[in-house]
């Protein structure tokens, strides 16, 4: 158990929806990460959020938006799905980088996203 | 940013070693080379992590030469349960990990 909880584990949805996946980072860390693992892209950095500000930004969509809150848990949204959304989305948190002695990001069990 | 070339696949038998080479030819002065490791369905886990020498611990060992533009994670004795795609990764300890990504791994097969 790497102490970063990702709710829902499953989400089934149609075109044209909208989505909010939830992660909740493990205690301390203040850094959250949005990942996306399809089988034809493999793991897609997609965002990272610091203490509520966005740190970086990867081959994050223009339909996809996320944010990171005062109490440090953070959403993705989805929106305008398309079928090619359908994969699995992982959240990581770690401390900040530069503070630790290892690059080491702890990951959730993921969100699996099925567009139908 | 240093980009890393591993092999695609390895297949391996109980109780082998497996060793996986990692190609980082541009790798940085700050970098360091780190290791996770992905079950099926499952986030990515942090194995090891090194800077030169030789770097040990109770799950894998990684070497790397004094030139550092490749490194090798030695899985001794594998299991079933290693059966895992592995991926390396280099940058710097400072950076933001919007910069360390993630290439396809290399996906470990041990079978009986």
């Amino acid at each position: 158990d790497s102490g970063v909880t990702q709710t829902p584990k499953h989400l089934i949805t149609a075109t044209g929806q909208r989505v909010t996946l939830r992660c909740s980072p493990r205690s301390g860390d203040l850094s959250v990460y949005w990942y996306q693992q399809s089988l034809d892209q493999g793991l897609q950095f997609l965002i990272q959020y610091y203490n509520g500000e966005e740190r970086a930004k990867g081959n994050i969509l223009e339909r996809f938006s996320a944010q990171q809150f005062p109490d440090l848990h953070s959403e993705l949204n989805l929106s305008s799905l398309e079928l090619g959304d359908s994969a699995l989305y992982f959240c990581a948190s770690s401390v900040e980088p530069g503070t630790s002695a290892v690059n080491e990001q702890f990951f959730g069990p993921g969100t699996r996203l099925t567009v139908l | 940013l240093a980009k890393t070339t591993q092999p695609i696949s390895m297949d391996s038998y109980e109780g082998q070693e497996v060793n996986i080479t990692c190609s980082h030819n541009n790798i940085a002065t700050n970098d360091y080379i780190t290791w996770y490791q992905q079950f099926p369905s499952q986030g990515p886990r942090f194995i090891i992590q090194g800077y030169k020498t030789k770097v040990t611990n109770e799950v894998a060992s990684l070497f790397i030469p004094a030139d550092r533009k490749s490194s090798t994670l030695s899985l001794p004795r594998v299991s079933l349960s290693d059966t895992a795609v592995y991926y390396c990764l280099v940058g710097a300890l400072t950076d933001s990990w919007g910069k360390l990504q993630f290439g396809a791994g290399t996906q470990v097969v041990v079978t009986p």
